[in-house]
């Protein structure tokens, strides 16, 4: 079975910094996908970045980007110039290359101080 | 285009009572997923639905079900509810087909209250 591991269960971070949210997991699978969702209070999960476990290349968008390290079987999220609209639980997520089901981790609260 | 569209918002049930929560998917997209997050367990997948069949299912006990229609809309019944269940439920869904490109959308939720 797949397990996701976010040990921060909270993280602050000034308006305009930079702050980095940790994901571990574990697996036997060679092949799979990890997410990053947003949670922001409306509870919508929004999918902030993916990463394939085949792409050597870290994924980014935009001011969010990951280190994905597979042999240490970790994904840590960095957001950039952080905004207040950032605040919001952050899941880090697993799913086999087949099927749609996610396994998420415990979440980390993400407060932006102004 | 529509997001996916969960109904009710909130819902509250008693004990031994049955309920049945609703998700309708984006337009085009088969595959209709149901998660239950709890502040203690987290986020749990449920069971997803492709195509009217059940692809997917997770660790939870029989009076959790679902279904899924032609037009792809997905209802989620529980049975005899208990004080545990009390939980908000997500749906999410995708195109249902497996691909690299391949990304869930999730409704905003249904919290469920049992007393």
């Amino acid at each position: 079975a797949q397990t996701v591991t976010q040990s921060q269960p909270e993280m602050s971070v000034q308006e305009a910094e930079t702050v980095t949210l940790s994901c571990t997991y574990d697996t036997s699978e060679s092949d799979y996908y990890l997410f990053w969702y947003k949670q922001p209070p409306s509870r919508q999960m929004i999918l902030v970045i993916r990463q394939e476990a085949y792409k050597q290349q870290n994924a980014t968008e935009n001011r969010f980007s990951v280190n994905f390290q597979k042999a240490a079987k970790s994904f840590s999220l960095k957001i950039s110039d952080s905004q207040l609209g950032d605040a919001a639980m952050y899941f880090c997520a697993f799913a086999l290359e087949y099927g749609n089901k996610l396994v998420f981790g415990a979440g980390t609260i993400l407060r932006v101080k102004s | 285009k529509a997001g996916v569209t969960q109904t009710p918002r909130y819902l509250i049930k008693t004990r031994g009572q049955q309920v049945t929560l609703s998700c309708s998917p984006i337009s085009g997209h088969r595959s209709v997923s149901w998660y239950q997050q709890t502040p203690g367990q987290g986020l749990q997948f449920l069971f997803e639905y492709f195509s009217e069949t059940q692809r997917n299912k997770g660790n939870f006990p029989g009076r959790f079900s679902g279904r899924q229609f032609s037009n792809s809309r997905s209802e989620m019944n529980v049975s005899t509810l208990e004080l545990g269940d009390s939980a908000l439920y997500l749906c999410a869904s995708s195109q249902g087909v497996i691909a690299t490109n391949e990304k869930l959308f999730f409704g905003s939720g249904t919290q469920l209250s049992v007393l």
